[in-house]
């Protein structure tokens, strides 16, 4: 079974700080991994995705996410935030080994940036 | 424009009345993907389609039912046998199944009373 969380509702932080989003994930074999914008009363925008090479991963609006697999996690990073930013974030996995042909979504968290 | 369409963007129905709710897709992807999104929960997948006339069921089938007869058009309806079908649903595609990079619809709200 594949599987997706995301330990925090929501996440606020002050325009300029750094932000990160936190996803962990459990597969049984390889993870595909990616990241979600949603912004209000929206469909869903693709950010990033992770298969396989560098752990660093670069995608839009400058976001990164880190793969740790030791850790099983794939945090979702900004250097510096800002008010744009703001929207409900969606990390997802597909486990590369199953028959499973469809992404598996977690909860979603809400980030919040102050001006 | 290429992308994919729902139709309509608000829906309201009577409890026990089956509702079909509309996704349209230019981008010529052979996958297509039903997601139902509570708040709180996330998204849920209801049913995908992986190529014209097959279909699976996600996560949380049950109520629901779809059909692919062509390649753009993926409706889903959502029948009196669900429970609490009141929802955002969001359609979406891929290029195919093993793409994960999935292009999503604005979504429909479905308020069923």
């Amino acid at each position: 079974a594949q599987s997706v969380a995301q330990p925090e509702d929501q996440v606020n932080v002050a325009e300029g700080n750094p932000l990160t989003v936190k996803c962990t994930y459990s597969v049984s074999g390889n993870p595909y991994l990616f990241w979600y914008v949603q912004y209000p009363n929206r469909g869903l925008q693709f950010l990033l995705k992770y298969i396989t090479g560098d752990n660093l991963v670069k995608g839009s609006y400058g976001f990164e996410a880190e793969f740790n697999k030791s850790q099983t996690s794939f945090h979702l990073k900004k250097p510096s935030a800002l008010v744009s930013d703001s929207a409900l974030y969606f990390c997802a996995v597909r486990d590369l080994d199953t028959g499973r042909r469809a992404l598996t979504f977690g909860s979603g968290t809400r980030l919040q940036v102050q001006p | 424009d290429g992308g994919i369409t729902q139709s309509p963007k608000y829906l309201f129905r009577k409890e026990g009345q089956n509702v079909t709710l509309s996704c349209e897709q230019n981008l010529n992807h052979d996958a297509m993907y039903w997601y139902r999104q509570d708040p709180g929960q996330g998204l849920r997948l209801i049913y995908y389609s992986q190529i014209v006339n097959d279909f699976q069921k996600g996560d949380i089938a049950e109520g629901y039912s779809v059909s692919r007869e062509k390649k753009e058009s993926f409706p889903l309806t959502v029948t009196s046998a669900q429970k609490n079908p009141t929802a955002f649903y969001l359609c979406a595609s891929s290029i195919d199944v093993n793409q994960d990079e999935q292009y999503f619809g604005p979504g429909t709200r479905l308020t069923v009373t």
